[in-house]
């Protein structure tokens, strides 16, 4: 079954530290790759998409991504965080040819000043 | 930019109410998603459209029907609501055009059941 999965449901970091979200998928083939935010009381934001190509991809917000196949993986990364960047992340997945993406269950980050 | 908007930010209906959600979006997409999202549990998907009139059951439709008259509005539908359908409400749209196109979210609706 396809499936993805968030392993850490909250992380904790210092404002100005370096930030690794961490993402895996299961799916028989590679399938796309996206990458959301949602502050409190909002919706869900795209920071950043992979389809094929370079496997390091650029977002907003100062976000990056780094695409593993050999992994299934898809970390999201950001070498400063801002008290900011405060929210929940989630990471998603979609088949070729299908709508529908499969979400993680999210990880909350907290920032501490 | 996309556009999706939910009609409340904010809602308190009581047990036993029919509650009607709407959700519009302005970029003419096929498709529409109403998920519901609770701590925990992340984002589960209650019913998916891909064109006027079509719906598609999600993985929780019990308790929802929806509607979809026009493409540009997408109504999710508590026929007679209940205390475990207190939760965040996500409505979301995509194109068809590409399927490498990602969803866009409204800013969700955060529904009260009394």
């Amino acid at each position: 079954a396809q499936s993805v999965t968030q392993p850490d449901i909250h992380i904790t970091v210092s404002e100005g530290a370096s930030l690794e979200l961490r993402c895996n998928y299961s799916y028989g083939a590679t399938p796309y790759l996206f990458w959301y935010v949602q502050s409190p009381g909002q919706g869900l934001q795209l920071l950043l998409k992979y389809f094929s190509g370079d496997t390091l991809v650029q977002g907003i917000k100062g976000f990056e991504a780094e695409f593993k196949r050999s992994q299934s993986s898809f970390n999201l990364r950001k070498p400063s965080v801002h008290w900011s960047d405060a929210a929940e992340y989630f990471c998603a997945a979609r088949a070729g040819g299908s709508y529908i993406p499969t979400f993680g269950r999210g990880t909350s980050l907290i920032v501490h000043p | 930019d996309v556009k999706v908007t939910q009609s409340s930010r904010y809602l308190v209906k009581r047990t036993g109410e029919k509650v009607f959600l709407e959700c519009v979006q302005d970029m003419d997409h096929e498709n529409m998603f109403w998920y519901r999202q609770d701590p925990g549990l992340g984002l589960r998907l209650i019913y998916f459209s891909y064109d006027v009139k079509m719906k598609e059951k999600g993985d929780i439709p019990e308790g929802y029907s929806v509607s979809r008259e026009k493409k540009e509005r997408f109504s999710l539908i508590l026929e007679s609501a209940s205390t475990n359908q207190t939760s965040m409400y996500l409505c979301a749209s995509s194109s068809s055009g590409r399927t490498n196109q990602p969803q866009h979210f409204g800013d969700g609706t955060r529904l009260s059941i009394l």
